[in-house]
Formats: structure tokens, sequence, C-alpha cells
């Protein structure tokens, strides 16, 4: 059964640097095929894509926000942990983890449960 | 960027067939899916490839995509299916792009 859970600060301040990590289970990071994407959603507004990142360390982040995100796995411990520099209050969202599907195009065929971030001094 | 355009709203009454429609530039040469989004909670994929459905997804959610346009139909619309709903594409380089969402109201 695979399942993702996201942590990571709940409250962060403008210009701060955001990490957050999704834990997974069912499935390993470091299996062939396997992919670990990151979706955020505004409070009462559209999702969002942000990154995603393969098995074999290969990485692709959306163009808008390339120049501040950083998307890393950790093989020992199953997670993929996301960076987002340069914080603003309009980034406040709930930040979702999800599996890629293995094959194919990309789609996200489990999600975790997102955790809200709110950006604020 | 791709741009992929949905309605803000579609409302239907219990029993009826409900359609959200997804466009975008030739989107039907494209695999595109869908998912639900009921408040609260986290998306859950109900079609994808275009037609497709994933295991415990009800017969009632149906897709098509050709042209320009994709729809998502849903049959015999329940209380249950208010939701939002987004459609999503991604490209050869796997980036994602996701349609502005859907609410599917239930008269």
């Amino acid at each position: 059964q695979i399942t993702l859970k996201e942590s990571g600060p709940t409250l962060v301040k403008p210009t701060q640097t955001l990490t957050l990590t999704c834990t997974v289970s069912g499935f390993s990071v470091s299996a062939s095929g396997m992919g670990v994407g990151w979706i955020r959603q505004p409070p009462g507004k559209a999702l969002e894509w942000l990154a995603l990142i393969y098995w074999d360390d290969e990485k692709h982040y959306s163009p808008s926000l390339r120049s501040r995100l950083t998307i890393n796995k950790d093989t020992s411990e199953n997670q993929v942990v996301l960076r987002m520099t340069n914080m603003d209050p309009v980034d406040t969202a709930t930040y979702y983890c999800a599996h890629r599907r293995g094959y194919g195009g990309t789609l996200y065929d489990y999600w975790g449960q997102g955790m809200l971030v709110i950006v604020s001094s | 960027s791709y741009v992929l355009t949905q309605p803000p709203s579609v409302s239907v009454a219990p029993g009826q067939t409900a359609r959200i429609t997804c466009g975008g530039d030739n989107v039907g040469g494209k695999s595109l899916h869908w998912y639900q989004q009921r408040p609260g909670q986290a998306p859950i994929l109900v079609v994808f490839d275009d037609f497709h459905r994933p295991s415990g997804i009800p017969e009632r959610f149906s897709g098509s995509n050709s042209g320009n346009t994709a729809t998502l139909t849903i049959s015999r619309v329940e209380a249950g299916d208010e939701a939002d709903y987004y459609c999503q594409v991604s490209d050869d380089s796997s980036e994602v792009v996701f349609g502005g969402g859907t609410k599917l109201t239930v008269l």
C-alpha cells in the first residue's frame, strides 16, 4: 500500500527558506521507474505543480519557480525533500507530495494528505 | 507555457449527467487526466489517459479527448460527486500543467 506524508513548518516568515519533507511507504524512492512530485494549492485556488524527482535523480521544475526550488531525495530514509527560497505571503498554500505512476506520461496516482504552510511575519 | 481552460462552475440536478470540459491547444494529442477534490481533501485520480478509470472509480465517470477539448462526463450524478475537478496534462519533459478547476454543484 502506497502512502505519502508531508512534514515541515506550518509557519514561515517572509524571505525565509521553506523545507518540506515527504516520507513515503509502499515503494522505494530509488526503485527503477519511481518518481515523487510536489504540488501546491493556495487557499481557494487551483493546483499548481512545483517539481518532480525520479529514482535516478533526474529532476524537473516548474518554469515559473525554477530559480527558487530544489528537490532532492534521501534514499536511506525513503524521503523526498523540497526547498523553496525567499518565501512570500503569496506562497501560502497547502503543499502536497504525490507518487508519479511508473510508466507513460506524468500523472499522480497517490497523494499525501497535504500540509498548510502559512507565510507571515 | 501550455494552458488548460476549464469553466469555473457546473451545476446539475441529482440523477442527471454532468459534463466538465477542459480546453487546450490540440489537447487531443496529449494524454489527459482528471482529478476529483472534495473540500478539505487531497485530489484523487478519477480518469487517466483520456478515458481509463482507476480501480474503485465508478463506471459513472468517463472521459473523452479530441481536438482542442477534453470532457469528463459524470452520469447519474449523486450528491457525493459534488467537488472540484481538475484536468492535467504533461509534456515530454515531465512538466505538469493543471487546469484552473471546475466546481461541480449538485442542486
